[in-house]
């Protein structure tokens, strides 16, 4: 069972609407990950936390703001999404050591329109 | 520059028959790898992961990866398919810190 846990698990929101994907993981992993996922394609990187600081954003757009409260909890702040944004949003952590394992969320199923 | 390639995006087996799905990459460092599964709809399974130890490395759900430094190759196998075994598979490479590279994705199909 998956240790990394998303909410909610499915959002439709208009292009004007500001809503929050939550994600929490009790591992103690010091690094957390956003990926946006669209339908039979690997998974792309949007942002990385490590130490609960920003440590990699991947060119995203302003529309997405991510957050990370505490070492336990990350946030996704939606806001003007667009119809292409439409898309399966991936949680996951890892540690920071050698060799490390990165651990996924059930994911949340955004539709914008 | 790292990179993964999955050699096939669909592969077709009968339940009951062997799964071969095929992994190489490049690294310029010595990397560890994994393999994930993704069912319809869900998020990314951990199958297994490889990080220098054993060459051949056991999975959950009966897979295992052999880890053949010479090919740059990872590839995935289990014996016999089961019907559930229907999903994505992707390659994951890391060379290191945060840094994942993922595979285009394979999608094993089982026929009964």
């Amino acid at each position: 069972d998956t240790e990394v846990t998303q909410t909610p698990k499915h959002l439709v929101m208009g292009m004007t609407n500001k809503k929050s994907l939550k994600c929490e993981q009790h591992m103690g992993h010091r690094a957390m990950y956003w990926y946006k996922q669209k339908a039979k394609k690997p998974p792309e990187l949007m942002f990385v936390y490590s130490y609960e600081k920003l440590s990699i954003n991947e060119s995203v757009p302003s529309r997405f703001s991510p957050e990370c409260p505490n070492s336990s909890l990350l946030n996704l702040h939606l806001h003007a999404l667009q119809p292409e944004d439409s898309a399966l949003y991936l949680c996951a952590s890892s540690s920071l050591t050698a060799g490390n394992t990165i651990y996924f969320g059930e994911g949340s199923w955004l539709t914008v329109v | 520059a790292q990179s993964v390639t999955q050699l096939d995006s669909h592969v077709s087996v009968s339940e009951g028959t062997p799964v071969l799905l095929r992994c190489n990459y490049s690294s310029s460092y010595s990397p560890s790898l994994f393999w994930y599964v993704q069912h319809p709809n869900k998020g990314l399974q951990l199958l297994l992961k490889y990080t220098s130890a054993a060459t051949l490395v056991k999975g959950i759900n009966g897979f295992e990866a052999e880890f053949k430094k010479s090919e740059t190759s990872f590839h995935l196998t289990k014996p016999s398919a089961h019907m559930s075994d229907a999903a994505e598979y992707f390659c994951v490479v890391s060379p290191y810190g945060q840094n994942f590279v993922f595979g285009p994705g394979t999608r094993l199909s089982v026929l009964p």
